[in-house]
């Protein structure tokens, strides 16, 4: 079964350094997010991306965040300048295109640690 | 903006009885719900959704339903085992802001007791 993939599997990083986060979705899903998930706490919405575009943000997503697909198959996260409070895991999902199904398949995360 | 509230908290079970999840929402246009079950250090995995257009689902030991007029859905677990024990998420998609949006509640950790 195909499987939505992130890399890296942990990141440490840094106080303000810039940090990438990629996820390789599923061939065909076109709806793509980013949530992130503080140890402990819930899953948070941080944006979808659909056509080459932002569909939807949450507060947390300010200027430090951003969004892209730069060549067709990856989907990345870019954090510019990390904070501590920026430790946490960060799932990527993607959903198919269809409106047959809302499923939103997970990918394994990415464990970023500012120290 | 859309709120989600989830209760309990924890919840303990025997193995073999019930256990049940409730989830509340706050915004009436909100279409699509679905449950999640998170094992420690893993990516949620999706066990059973709902569409506003259905007011009961189920799946083998899992059912989901859903009360649009008051807002709040729930999740059942019947016969449960002790590799249900998890954290359980609901979530909430959609409403007036847009289709895309996804909140989630603050999370059920459920132990099932052989």
């Amino acid at each position: 079964e195909p499987e939505v993939t992130q890399t890296p599997s942990h990141q440490v990083t840094q106080m303000g350094q810039e940090v990438i986060l990629r996820c390789v979705p599923i061939s065909n899903h076109l709806y793509f997010y980013w949530y992130r998930q503080i140890l402990g706490q819930k899953v948070e919405f941080l944006v979808s991306f659909y056509n080459n575009e932002i569909s939807e943000k949450s507060e947390i997503f300010d200027d430090q965040f951003s969004v892209e697909r730069p060549d067709g198959s990856n989907f990345t996260l870019k954090i510019r300048s990390t904070k501590l409070e920026d430790s946490a895991m960060y799932f990527c999902a993607t959903r198919f295109t269809g409106t047959s199904s809302y499923e939103q398949y997970f990918g394994p995360g990415t464990r970023l640690t500012v120290t | 903006g859309e709120n989600v509230e989830q209760h309990p908290s924890t919840l303990s079970v025997q193995e073999g009885d019930s256990a049940v999840i409730k989830c509340t929402y706050s915004d009436s246009a909100s279409n699509y719900f679905p449950w999640y079950k998170q094992e420690l250090g893993k990516r949620p995995q999706l066990i059973i959704d709902i569409r506003s257009n259905v007011g009961e689902k189920k799946d083998q030991r899992i059912a989901v339903t859903l009360n649009k007029t008051a807002k709040h859905f729930s999740l059942h677990i019947t016969e449960t085992q002790p590799e249900d024990s998890a954290v359980y998420f609901c979530a909430v998609i959609g409403g007036q802001a847009g289709g895309f949006k996804t909140i989630f509640g603050a999370g059920t950790r459920l132990f099932v007791k052989a």
